[in-house]
């Protein structure tokens, strides 16, 4: 079964510097990638995912994140933090499951912003 | 905005009562889907349906059930609620069964004591 790794349950980083967080993801063949943001008491927003392709992919808000095949990883980075990007962040693996595409959330890391 | 909209917003619930949580999206999408999140475990599926009249269980379903009598609702009753429901649950949705990409709802947080 396939499952998702965030290994930082909480970072603190200063407004304006660079940010990366880590997602290690376990499955037998390419998945599909997600990342996805919860600000305080607001649902889950989308804000990139990864297909195939070009392993870098760019998402809203400044975002972005590399595949790397041969880490298992997902890391989402953002040169320069603001303090409203200060919230909870969650890596997801998608992959087909019956009927459907099931998504497997990681723990999530939570940002705080610090001015 | 089109979107998916979740009520109630929060809820205070004595054990043992029914309780109804509402879903309904405007994107015509086919799938919709129940997550709960709790603390430390992130988000878990409870239920969900590919299509108008059809359903599914998904990781943590006992306790809880669905229905989908329509494309844009898809409600979620606790039946006779337990201390252990507390928690966040986000209704969510996708194009089609097909489709991995899921949108999520704000949310409605539930407490019941």
């Amino acid at each position: 079964a396939q499952s998702v790794t965030q290994p930082d349950i909480h970072i603190t980083v200063s407004e304006g510097a660079s940010l990366e967080l880590r997602c290690n993801y376990s499955y037998g063949a390419t998945p599909y990638l997600f990342w996805y943001v919860q600000s305080p008491g607001q649902g889950l927003q989308l804000l990139l995912k990864y297909f195939s392709g070009d392993t870098l992919v760019q998402g809203i808000k400044g975002f972005e994140a590399e595949f790397k095949r041969s880490q298992s990883s997902f890391n989402l980075r953002k040169p320069s933090v603001h303090w409203s990007d200060a919230a909870e962040y969650f890596c997801a693996v998608g992959v087909r499951g019956g009927s459907n595409y099931k998504l497997t959330f990681g723990k999530g890391t939570l940002l705080t912003v610090n001015p | 905005i089109a979107g998916i909209t979740q009520a109630p917003t929060s809820q205070i619930l004595a054990a043992g009562r029914r309780m109804t949580l509402r879903c309904t999206q405007d994107m015509r999408h086919n799938a919709m889907y129940w997550y709960r999140q709790d603390l430390g475990l992130g988000l878990r599926l409870i239920h969900y349906s590919n299509t108008a009249g059809t359903t599914g269980k998904g990781e943590v379903p006992d306790g809880y059930s669905v229905s989908r009598a329509n494309t844009d609702d898809f409600p979620l009753t606790l039946a006779s609620a337990v201390p252990s429901q507390t928690s966040v649950y986000f209704c969510a949705s996708s194009a089609d069964s097909g489709s991995v990409t899921q949108y999520f709802g704000p949310g409605t947080r539930l407490l019941v004591l």
